[in-house]
């Protein structure tokens, strides 16, 4: 089975500071593995994903992650936040169950970024 | 863009009654799926599908049934409803090659008195 751990439940920054959310993820090969952000009173939407390849994957709005499989994460990363960047991150690992997908979200990283 | 509607968006009902939660989805998407999310347990897995007519247990099924019967909805009932199952629900649909990139509606929020 799958599983996903989000070790920080809450995370603050000042704005323009650089920015790392870790995740964990647990599964026997490789998964794919996806960032969401969650704005308020809002559903999830996809940063990023990654399979294969590059392990730094670059998403939406400035953000990267980079996987490593000998340590099973896959951090999310930011140069520079912005207040905007308030909400809350989601990561999930996504394997296949006879061609079908069945995606496990890890319990989110509260994000605060003061102005 | 992605579309999944979901209502209601809010709904408050008592204990030991029947609850119907909606989706729709017009992306022609083959998987959906019901998720709950709580403070402190992020997104479980509810009831999820494959195609119109199949529904699947997910990691937190109890009280819980589902219908799929087309590929646009999906339906999640609670037959008799408790105060735990307090909660906002999330639909989302998916493709069933598109490696669980999902996309969700923006939530039901559900108070049982």
């Amino acid at each position: 089975a799958q599983s996903v751990t989000q070790p920080d439940a809450r995370v603050t920054v000042s704005e323009g500071a650089s920015l790392q959310l870790r995740c964990k993820y647990s599964y026997s090969a490789t998964p794919y593995l996806f960032w969401y952000v969650q704005y308020p009173r809002q559903g999830l939407q996809m940063l990023l994903k990654y399979y294969s390849g590059d392990p730094v994957v670059q998403g939406v709005n400035g953000f990267e992650a980079e996987f490593s499989k000998s340590d099973s994460s896959f951090h999310l990363r930011k140069a520079s936040v912005h207040w905007s960047d308030s909400a809350v991150y989601f990561c999930a690992v996504s394997a296949t169950s006879g061609g079908n997908y069945k995606p496990t979200f890890g319990k989110g990283t509260s994000l605060v970024v003061h102005p | 863009e992605a579309a999944v509607t979901q209502s209601p968006r809010n709904k408050v009902a008592v204990t030991g009654g029947k609850v119907t939660l909606s989706c729709n989805q017009t992306n022609n998407h083959n998987n959906m799926y019901w998720y709950r999310q709580d403070t402190g347990h992020g997104l479980r897995l509810i009831h999820y599908s494959y195609g119109a007519g199949s529904t699947e247990k997910g990691d937190i099924p109890d009280g819980y049934k589902a219908s799929r019967p087309s590929q646009e909805n999906f339906s999640l009932i609670l037959e008799l409803a408790t105060p735990s199952q307090t909660s906002v629900y999330f639909c989302a649909s998916g493709t069933r090659k598109n490696t669980g990139q999902l996309y969700f509606g923006e939530g039901s929020k559900l108070t049982v008195l």
